[in-house]
């Protein structure tokens, strides 16, 4: 199956730094991928959806200085947490979806930001 | 817009028996898709089943079914002999046909007694 990988799987930082997290689709090229955030024992919220090489949709209440995204191959798309703060910590969870597939999204093991 | 209601926040089940996850959503289109997806403790989400709107032959996986009800906007998960590996949040999704997004559900802990 597709896989979806991402790095770091867990990041420590200080407040007021910025913090980058990748995501991978390792055999197969993604033209979408999504990044989420999951709170403990929450559901998944999606933040946006980035298409290769165009700008990424957030949905409404995502700050976008805030969350930069790039997905500049067809295989990688990174989040930048800017100026993280506590608030921020959370646990970070992307999906890609396949070109060929219309239905299915493939996720990535999360990363775990914490934010002192 | 639509919404997903998972009206359970926690199950439990003895081992090798049957549980039933309940799932409703909102739509006002025909055609769309329904799936499950579990995560474990590792935080992995992992598809479990799939179900196509068209379709009404309810999808089968092995000990995990569903019970799709297009009337009643119902997607149900049944697990049949249950195992302690099945331990996990259970999220219910739906996507629209021609969309990206999925819309999940707020979840369902499953715990499976031994």
């Amino acid at each position: 199956g597709a896989v979806v990988s991402q790095h770091p799987s867990r990041v420590i930082c200080k407040s007021g730094t910025s913090v980058k997290i990748e995501c991978r689709s390792l055999d197969f090229q993604a033209t979408t991928m999504f990044w989420y955030r999951q709170f403990p024992k929450q559901s998944l919220m999606l933040m946006a959806t980035s298409n290769e090489g165009s700008k990424a949709t957030y949905e409404q209440g995502v700050e976008k200085d805030k969350f930069l995204i790039n997905h500049a191959s067809l295989t990688l798309s990174t989040l930048t947490v800017t100026s993280a703060h506590p608030e921020d910590s959370s646990f970070y969870i992307c999906s890609a979806k396949d070109w060929r597939s219309y239905n299915e999204q493939f996720f990535g093991p999360g990363t775990r930001l914490t934010v002192l | 817009a639509q919404t997903v209601t998972q009206s359970q926040p926690e199950m439990s089940v003895q081992e090798a028996e049957t549980v039933t996850l309940s799932c409703t959503y909102d739509t006002s289109e025909s055609d769309y898709y329904l799936f499950w997806y579990k995560q474990p403790p590792s935080r992995q989400m992992i598809l479990v089943i799939r179900q196509e709107a068209y379709k009404q032959q309810n999808a089968t996986e092995n000990r995990f079914s569903v019970n799709f009800q297009k009337a009643a906007k119902s997607f149900s998960l049944k697990i049949s002999d249950s195992q302690l590996g099945d331990a996990a949040m259970y999220f219910c999704a739906y996507k629209r046909e021609y969309g990206n997004k999925l819309v999940f559900g707020a979840g369902t802990i499953l715990r499976v007694k031994s």
